[in-house]
């Protein structure tokens, strides 16, 4: 079963704005991660986020984590063509144990219209 | 560098056949997955290893067999392939982060498999 659920499945936005997209999960996390996948490659790791963080930045990437409501946001600002892709978000099963594995969300289609 | 690299990327089989995927890595990461990806279903865990000599059972391991000889090479193999397998597979690999470390992937271009 999937540990996160991104919202919402897709999202089509004009080049400029920005693209908010998020993660539901389960169960207590320890960390928290988005990853990203270009029609027909693999997935690439965009950020991670600590259970102990509220909020992280990474060039126009901005990522939130709210425990309590168990989700999390992912935030493109000022998109570009280039960030055409699907996003997915992925967690350690729980906070104790098999953080050697991760669940993957069934992913935010974005589309970005030049 | 190359990363993690998946051989073959492309493979048709017929029902009832076998094949192995090769999942092969440089960064001498110790953990080595094998995902398979299909539309509205997102990434679902096959196998992975912790290790060289080890495997474990992911999420839908049922037809599908691993092997991890060398700490490198991550094989997937299929005994008898089924058309519910068609699907893409992804290998991946992280390195062994010590207690609540967080884990990040590495992923490969992945293999398209279709079975008839």
């Amino acid at each position: 079963s999937q540990q996160g659920e991104e919202d919402p499945q897709a999202l089509s936005i004009q080049e400029g704005e920005n693209a908010t997209m998020n993660c539901s999960y389960k169960t207590s996390i320890n960390n928290l991660q988005w990853y990203r996948q270009n029609s027909g490659r693999g997935l690439v790791h965009l950020i991670l986020i600590r259970s102990n963080e509220r909020e992280k930045h990474s060039g126009r990437l901005r990522v939130t984590l709210d425990t309590s409501k168990k989700s999390s946001s992912l935030l493109i600002t000022a998109s570009r063509a280039a960030d055409t892709a699907s996003y997915f978000c992925a967690t350690p099963p729980d906070s104790l144990f098999g953080n050697e594995k991760l669940t993957f969300g069934t992913g935010t289609r974005l589309t970005i219209i030049p | 560098n190359a990363g993690v690299t998946q051989t073959p990327k492309f493979r048709v089989l017929k029902t009832g056949q076998s094949m192995t995927l090769l999942c092969a890595q440089d960064m001498n990461h110790e953990y080595m997955y094998w995902y398979r990806q299909d539309p509205g279903m997102g990434l679902r865990l096959i196998h992975y290893s912790v290790g060289e000599g080890t495997t474990a059972k992911g999420e839908v391991p049922d037809g599908y067999n691993v092997s991890r000889l060398k700490k490198q090479n991550f094989l997937l193999g299929l005994e008898s392939a089924a058309p519910s397998q068609t699907s893409v597979y992804f290998c991946a690999s992280s390195i062994r982060r010590a207690g609540a470390g967080a884990n990040v992937l590495t992923f490969g271009a992945g293999s398209r498999l279709t079975v008839l």
